[in-house]
Formats: C-alpha cells, structure tokens, sequence
C-alpha cells in the first residue's frame, strides 16, 4: 500500500523559511515525477510544483517561482519543499502527492501539512 | 493561467445521477485529453477517481465516469450514494508543463 507522509509545517511570520518533507513507502518513488498540491483554507486545489524523477528537471507555479524551491532523495525515498520570503497567501495545507507523467494526474495523495504565515 | 469553473454545488437524492461540468478554455481542456477529477471528504486527502477525461483507477466505482466535449469536461455520478457526499476537483494539463485545477464543486445527497 502506499503512502505519503507530510511534515515540516507550522506558524511562521510574513518573510519567513520553512521546509517541508515528504516520505514515500510502498512504492519506487525514484520512478514517479512527484509534486506538492497546496489548499488555502476554505479554497480550491492549487498545483505549486512537481519535480522529474531524477530531480534533473522541475517547474513552478508563477507566484512561487524564485521563493519556493522543490527537491528529493530517492536514496531516503524522501520528497522535499524549502518555502522562503513566504507571503499571507501561502497560508494553505500543503500535499504531496505522485504525479504519472504519462497520462498527466496525481495519483496517490498524502495527508497534507498546514503551512500558515501570520505575524 | 485561470482555474477552470465548476459550479459551487450540486445535489441529488440516492439512487439519481448528477453530472458536473468543468469549464476551461481552448489552451487546456479544448487542447489536451489530461482531464483529472479527484474526490475531497472533509479533512481528508483528495483521491483520484478519473484520468485521460474518461478512465477510471482501480478500485474506484464504475458509477462514476468522464467525458469531455470542447472546452468543457464534465464528471457524471451514477446510482447516488451517501458515501458520493464531498467535494470535487477537475484538473487540466495547460501546456508549457503548467496544470490548473477547478475550484471545486460541493456535492451534497439529499
């Protein structure tokens, strides 16, 4: 079975860092492109980033490009997100989650981790 | 780079069917046939219940199925049941590696 486990999030001021992780079991995750999907509370689905298989290749959503950057161990079978200069409107729960490039959809999802920038 | 329109809710009564429609433009649903929908029970992570606009996973329930016709995708839930009561999300590739999500329809059985 698999599963995907967020943590790394928390209270964190206007202009401040966070990083967080994602463990993967059950699957190679060294064969998937993975992603991070966030969710702003009360609000819709929003895809942020994903990165290759070998983390030679990655993109972005615009409003996050150059503040947040995406990266992963396959050797700790971990998927990583450092958010920085982080902004009120980041404030969301952040999943990681599969991403099957042929066919393009995100196909096991974790729990999420709430990420809420307030001063 | 606009989310896709769904409508804020839709309901029906055990036992009917209801369809819900995803609304894009001709730079992503008119373009690719990477038309997702994922299924949302409060508090809990989203679940993959369609891909490629019309296939379906594993596991999931042959009560639900995809289609897409132009610029507008839709989800269509057969034989209601109460466990079908939660939010879904429609997703589309938009080309130059960019993927936009709906924003979500709250369904409710009566």
């Amino acid at each position: 079975e698999v599963h995907l486990v967020e943590s790394g999030g928390g209270l964190v001021q206007p202009g401040g860092s966070l990083r967080l992780s994602c463990a993967v079991s059950g699957i190679t995750s060294s064969t998937h492109w993975m992603s991070w999907v966030r969710q702003a509370p009360g609000r819709g689905l929003e895809w942020v980033t994903m990165i290759k298989e070998d983390g030679s290749r990655a993109h972005y959503v615009d409003s996050v490009k150059g503040r947040f950057t995406i990266s992963r161990d396959n050797a700790k079978h971990s998927l990583y997100l450092q958010l920085n200069n982080l902004r009120v409107e980041d404030t969301a729960v952040y999943y990681c989650a599969t991403f099957e490039d042929d066919g393009d959809y995100f196909d096991y999802w974790g729990q999420g981790t709430l990420v809420t920038v307030s001063s | 780079q606009s989310a896709l329109t769904q409508p804020a809710s839709v309901s029906g009564s055990p036992g009917q069917s209801i369809t819900i429609s995803c609304t894009g433009t001709s730079s992503d649903i008119g373009t690719y046939n990477f038309v997702s929908w994922y299924q949302q029970h409060p508090g809990k992570a989203p679940k993959l219940m369609i891909f490629e606009v019309n296939k379906r996973p594993s596991g999931v329930s042959n009560r639900f199925s995809g289609s897409k016709s132009g610029d507008t995708a839709s989800l269509t839930i057969s034989g209601l049941q109460a466990e079908d009561e939660a939010d879904y999300y429609c997703c589309s590739y938009a080309g130059s590696r960019f993927w936009v999500f709906g924003g979500g329809t709250k369904l409710t059985v009566l």
